[in-house]
């Protein structure tokens, strides 16, 4: 299985959107609508910011939406805040196999620098 | 307060075993939902590796670390455990525990964990390999 494939920096200004996507290329990216992504800082454990493709825990910024499209899915960051400067990276789980476990992959991740 | 605490930074010899403790407090569902263990070398992305639900005590690992990880609960302290063997340079990470989100699905008789996301995590453990 290989691994999910984001872009390796994104940038943007403060008060803008962007995107950052993510795409799969087995079957089961495109099969399950289990995305989620995260925000991590130097030193620091991640954060989760999305589940299953769309979903917001409590607590996190509505500035923050997923969406996924067939093997891609994105990431959209509304309104930039300097705060908003990590690093984020998406995981879907694939499927599982009898013999060789679970597959749950993760994008190699984005460098968001805000302006 | 829902919290996952690691055992502190490990130095070991190539060869050697380490053992990374996750202890989590402000759980009332400690022993249904899994906790994963993950991993992320320097400078690198992320590496899922494992996970148990604690209630049942069966652990499932991604082929690359089925025969190198052992990973355990106690649901009397609330603790999961992550033990690799075989440490390599390679094996050099920050190791993460997280609470993780999950679904069961079956088809006839077979029943499965899919799992769906990382909702708390682990302050991390360094391990570091090192002769």
């Amino acid at each position: 299985q290989s691994a999910l494939t984001q872009p390796a920096s994104v940038s943007g200004s403060p008060g803008q959107s962007i995107t950052i996507s993510c795409t799969g290329t087995s079957i089961g990216f495109g099969a399950y609508n289990l995305v989620s992504w995260y925000q991590q800082f130097p030193g620091k454990a991640p954060q989760l910011l999305i589940y299953e493709v769309n979903k917001r825990p409590s607590g996190v910024s509505y500035r923050f939406s997923g969406s996924k499209s067939g093997n891609t899915a994105s990431l959209t960051i509304s309104g930039l805040q300097a705060a908003d400067e990590a690093t984020y990276f998406c995981c879907s789980y694939v499927g599982s196999s009898v013999d060789l476990g679970p597959f749950i992959l993760f994008g190699g991740g984005t460098e968001l620098t805000v302006l | 307060q829902v919290q996952l605490v690691q055992s502190g930074a490990e130095v070991k010899k190539p060869g050697s075993s380490v053992r990374v403790s996750c202890k989590a407090s402000g759980f009332d569902t400690f022993i249904d939902d899994p906790i994963s263990w993950l991993r992320q070398a320097p400078g690198q992305g992320l590496e899922w590796m494992g996970a148990i639900v604690p209630m049942f005590g069966t652990a499932e690992k991604t082929q690359k670390f089925q025969d190198r990880v052992t990973i355990t609960a106690d649901t009397s302290t609330t603790t999961a455990y992550m033990e690799l063997s075989g440490l390599t340079s390679e094996d050099t990470a920050l190791y993460f525990c997280a609470r993780t989100l999950s679904h069961r699905a079956n088809s006839g008789a077979a029943t499965w964990i899919q799992y769906s996301a990382f909702t708390v995590w682990g302050q991390g453990t360094l391990v570091t390999i090192s002769s």
